[in-house]
Protein backbone atom coordinates (compact mmCIF):
# COMPACT_ATOMS: atom_id res chain seq x y z
CA UNK A 1 0.00 0.00 0.00
CA UNK A 2 1.74 2.97 -1.21
CA UNK A 3 -0.77 5.38 -0.51
CA UNK A 4 -0.33 8.89 -2.42
CA UNK A 5 2.92 8.80 -4.43
CA UNK A 6 3.98 11.79 -6.69
CA UNK A 7 6.42 12.07 -9.77
CA UNK A 8 8.90 13.72 -10.20
CA UNK A 9 9.94 14.44 -7.09
CA UNK A 10 12.44 17.33 -8.02
CA UNK A 11 12.17 19.17 -11.72
CA UNK A 12 13.82 22.39 -13.28
CA UNK A 13 12.41 24.20 -15.87
CA UNK A 14 13.19 27.09 -18.06
CA UNK A 15 10.18 29.75 -18.70
CA UNK A 16 8.04 29.56 -21.01
CA UNK A 17 8.36 25.33 -20.89
CA UNK A 18 5.67 22.81 -19.95
CA UNK A 19 5.15 20.27 -17.45
CA UNK A 20 3.25 17.73 -16.12
CA UNK A 21 3.29 16.29 -12.64
CA UNK A 22 1.87 13.19 -11.81
CA UNK A 23 -0.30 12.16 -8.57
CA UNK A 24 -1.41 8.85 -7.91
CA UNK A 25 -3.56 7.04 -4.92
CA UNK A 26 -4.43 3.48 -4.19
CA UNK A 27 -6.81 3.85 -1.53
CA UNK A 28 -9.22 4.74 -3.65
CA UNK A 29 -10.21 8.08 -2.50
CA UNK A 30 -12.97 10.02 -4.27
CA UNK A 31 -11.34 13.34 -3.22
CA UNK A 32 -8.18 14.73 -4.58
CA UNK A 33 -5.79 17.92 -4.42
CA UNK A 34 -3.49 19.72 -5.43
CA UNK A 35 -1.28 22.45 -3.34
CA UNK A 36 1.51 25.11 -3.50
CA UNK A 37 3.96 25.52 -0.39
CA UNK A 38 6.59 28.46 -0.40
CA UNK A 39 7.97 29.93 2.60
CA UNK A 40 6.28 31.45 4.93
CA UNK A 41 3.04 31.07 3.43
CA UNK A 42 1.29 27.89 4.55
CA UNK A 43 -0.05 25.42 1.93
CA UNK A 44 -2.54 26.84 -0.46
CA UNK A 45 -5.05 25.03 -2.81
CA UNK A 46 -4.33 24.92 -6.58
CA UNK A 47 -7.10 22.63 -7.65
CA UNK A 48 -9.30 19.94 -6.95
CA UNK A 49 -11.34 16.87 -7.82
CA UNK A 50 -14.16 15.39 -6.06
CA UNK A 51 -14.36 12.50 -8.34
CA UNK A 52 -13.11 11.26 -12.19
CA UNK A 53 -13.53 13.54 -14.67
CA UNK A 54 -14.61 16.36 -12.45
CA UNK A 55 -12.27 18.99 -11.10
CA UNK A 56 -12.75 22.56 -9.93
CA UNK A 57 -10.59 25.74 -9.17
CA UNK A 58 -9.30 26.53 -5.72
CA UNK A 59 -7.49 29.69 -4.05
CA UNK A 60 -4.55 29.73 -6.54
CA UNK A 61 -5.11 28.34 -10.12
CA UNK A 62 -4.21 30.85 -12.57
CA UNK A 63 -1.33 29.45 -14.77
CA UNK A 64 -2.56 25.74 -13.85
CA UNK A 65 -4.63 22.97 -15.23
CA UNK A 66 -5.48 19.86 -14.16
CA UNK A 67 -7.11 16.64 -15.39
CA UNK A 68 -8.75 12.95 -13.38
CA UNK A 69 -8.66 11.07 -16.28
CA UNK A 70 -9.01 7.92 -13.96
CA UNK A 71 -9.64 7.90 -10.06
CA UNK A 72 -6.61 6.98 -8.63
CA UNK A 73 -5.05 9.70 -10.90
CA UNK A 74 -4.77 13.62 -10.66
CA UNK A 75 -2.21 15.18 -13.02
CA UNK A 76 -1.59 19.37 -12.54
CA UNK A 77 -0.13 20.64 -15.73
CA UNK A 78 1.77 24.41 -16.26
CA UNK A 79 1.21 25.16 -19.85
CA UNK A 80 4.03 28.35 -19.76
CA UNK A 81 6.39 28.01 -16.80
CA UNK A 82 7.00 31.15 -14.90
CA UNK A 83 9.60 31.63 -12.29
CA UNK A 84 6.30 32.71 -9.98
CA UNK A 85 5.77 28.95 -10.16
CA UNK A 86 8.67 27.94 -8.33
CA UNK A 87 7.44 26.27 -5.51
CA UNK A 88 7.26 22.68 -4.14
CA UNK A 89 3.76 20.67 -4.84
CA UNK A 90 2.05 18.87 -2.62
CA UNK A 91 -0.98 16.43 -3.17
CA UNK A 92 -3.48 15.03 -0.86
CA UNK A 93 -6.63 12.75 -1.22
CA UNK A 94 -9.40 11.73 1.18
CA UNK A 95 -12.24 9.65 1.64
CA UNK A 96 -15.91 11.28 0.60
CA UNK A 97 -16.80 10.67 3.90
CA UNK A 98 -17.21 13.26 6.89
CA UNK A 99 -13.58 13.38 8.12
CA UNK A 100 -11.71 16.44 6.59
CA UNK A 101 -7.93 14.04 7.21
CA UNK A 102 -6.41 14.46 3.87
CA UNK A 103 -3.43 12.18 3.27
CA UNK A 104 -0.21 13.94 1.76
CA UNK A 105 2.44 12.02 -1.30
CA UNK A 106 6.12 13.44 -0.67
CA UNK A 107 5.92 16.35 -2.77
CA UNK A 108 7.38 17.51 -5.89
CA UNK A 109 9.95 20.37 -5.36
CA UNK A 110 10.36 22.57 -8.73
CA UNK A 111 12.38 25.11 -9.70
CA UNK A 112 11.56 27.90 -12.73
CA UNK A 113 14.64 29.51 -14.29
CA UNK B 1 -11.69 35.60 2.98
CA UNK B 2 -11.13 33.00 5.32
CA UNK B 3 -7.96 32.76 7.20
CA UNK B 4 -6.09 30.97 9.91
CA UNK B 5 -3.07 32.02 12.05
CA UNK B 6 -0.50 30.18 13.60
CA UNK B 7 1.46 31.55 16.51
CA UNK B 8 4.88 31.95 17.29
CA UNK B 9 6.19 31.66 13.78
CA UNK B 10 9.17 29.79 14.62
CA UNK B 11 10.44 28.13 18.56
CA UNK B 12 13.26 26.84 20.02
CA UNK B 13 13.71 24.47 23.10
CA UNK B 14 15.57 22.36 24.74
CA UNK B 15 15.04 18.38 25.02
CA UNK B 16 12.00 17.95 27.73
CA UNK B 17 10.13 21.46 27.62
CA UNK B 18 7.01 21.80 27.14
CA UNK B 19 5.51 23.86 24.24
CA UNK B 20 2.55 25.34 23.35
CA UNK B 21 1.67 26.24 19.80
CA UNK B 22 -1.68 28.38 19.01
CA UNK B 23 -3.60 28.67 15.90
CA UNK B 24 -6.62 31.48 15.41
CA UNK B 25 -9.40 31.12 12.76
CA UNK B 26 -11.65 33.30 10.80
CA UNK B 27 -13.64 30.91 8.83
CA UNK B 28 -17.26 31.07 7.17
CA UNK B 29 -19.31 27.63 8.05
CA UNK B 30 -16.37 25.88 10.53
CA UNK B 31 -16.39 22.27 10.36
CA UNK B 32 -13.70 20.81 11.56
CA UNK B 33 -9.61 22.13 12.46
CA UNK B 34 -6.35 19.73 12.08
CA UNK B 35 -3.04 19.38 12.70
CA UNK B 36 0.08 18.27 10.97
CA UNK B 37 3.75 17.63 11.42
CA UNK B 38 5.48 18.40 8.59
CA UNK B 39 9.60 16.72 8.73
CA UNK B 40 11.06 17.64 5.18
CA UNK B 41 8.74 16.25 3.22
CA UNK B 42 4.96 15.11 3.19
CA UNK B 43 2.97 16.34 6.06
CA UNK B 44 1.32 13.61 8.60
CA UNK B 45 -1.54 14.17 10.36
CA UNK B 46 -1.34 14.08 14.33
CA UNK B 47 -5.45 15.38 14.88
CA UNK B 48 -8.94 16.45 13.99
CA UNK B 49 -10.99 18.49 16.23
CA UNK B 50 -14.49 19.47 15.73
CA UNK B 51 -16.28 20.00 18.84
CA UNK B 52 -15.34 22.60 21.94
CA UNK B 53 -13.32 21.78 24.70
CA UNK B 54 -13.05 18.12 23.79
CA UNK B 55 -9.25 17.09 23.91
CA UNK B 56 -7.73 14.88 21.97
CA UNK B 57 -4.62 13.10 22.97
CA UNK B 58 -1.89 10.76 21.60
CA UNK B 59 1.46 10.09 23.98
CA UNK B 60 2.70 13.72 24.73
CA UNK B 61 0.39 15.74 22.14
CA UNK B 62 -2.57 16.94 23.16
CA UNK B 63 -4.89 19.42 21.52
CA UNK B 64 -8.60 21.60 22.00
CA UNK B 65 -10.80 23.75 20.58
CA UNK B 66 -12.28 26.64 21.82
CA UNK B 67 -15.01 27.31 19.07
CA UNK B 68 -16.38 30.38 20.56
CA UNK B 69 -12.76 32.10 20.94
CA UNK B 70 -11.94 30.56 17.05
CA UNK B 71 -8.56 29.36 18.50
CA UNK B 72 -6.85 25.76 19.12
CA UNK B 73 -3.73 24.94 20.70
CA UNK B 74 -1.31 21.91 20.18
CA UNK B 75 0.78 20.80 23.53
CA UNK B 76 3.91 18.63 23.25
CA UNK B 77 5.06 18.27 26.80
CA UNK B 78 8.58 16.17 27.24
CA UNK B 79 10.09 17.26 24.13
CA UNK B 80 12.15 15.56 22.45
CA UNK B 81 15.05 16.14 19.28
CA UNK B 82 12.20 14.22 17.01
CA UNK B 83 9.74 16.43 17.46
CA UNK B 84 11.68 18.98 15.20
CA UNK B 85 9.19 19.78 12.39
CA UNK B 86 7.12 22.69 11.03
CA UNK B 87 3.65 21.86 13.01
CA UNK B 88 0.54 22.85 10.43
CA UNK B 89 -2.75 23.91 11.48
CA UNK B 90 -5.59 23.85 8.71
CA UNK B 91 -9.30 24.82 8.93
CA UNK B 92 -12.40 22.74 6.83
CA UNK B 93 -14.84 24.62 5.70
CA UNK B 94 -18.41 24.10 4.26
CA UNK B 95 -19.56 25.53 1.13
CA UNK B 96 -22.79 27.93 0.31
CA UNK B 97 -24.67 24.65 -0.23
CA UNK B 98 -23.86 23.48 3.14
CA UNK B 99 -21.57 20.90 1.40
CA UNK B 100 -17.97 19.89 2.16
CA UNK B 101 -15.20 19.15 -0.53
CA UNK B 102 -13.01 18.87 2.25
CA UNK B 103 -10.93 21.85 1.25
CA UNK B 104 -8.80 22.81 4.21
CA UNK B 105 -7.12 26.69 4.63
CA UNK B 106 -3.70 25.76 6.44
CA UNK B 107 -2.03 28.37 8.56
CA UNK B 108 1.97 29.76 7.51
CA UNK B 109 3.05 26.78 10.33
CA UNK B 110 5.34 27.09 13.26
CA UNK B 111 8.81 25.72 13.09
CA UNK B 112 9.98 24.03 16.30
CA UNK B 113 13.30 23.27 16.91
CA UNK B 114 14.30 21.09 20.10
CA UNK B 115 18.17 21.03 21.03
CA UNK B 116 19.49 18.37 22.73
Amino acid sequence: NAGVTQTPKFRVLKTGQSMTLLCAQDMNHEYMYWYRQDPGMGLRLIHYSVGEGTTAKGEVPDGYNVSRLKKQNFLLGLESAAPSQTSVYFCASKWRGLADTQYFGPGTRLTVL
Amino acid sequence: EDKVVQSPLSLVVHEGDTVTLNCSYEVTNFRSLLWYKQEKKAPTFLFMLTSSGIEKKSGRLSSILDKKELFSILNITATQTGDSAVYLCAVGRLDAGGTSYGKLTFGQGTILTVHP
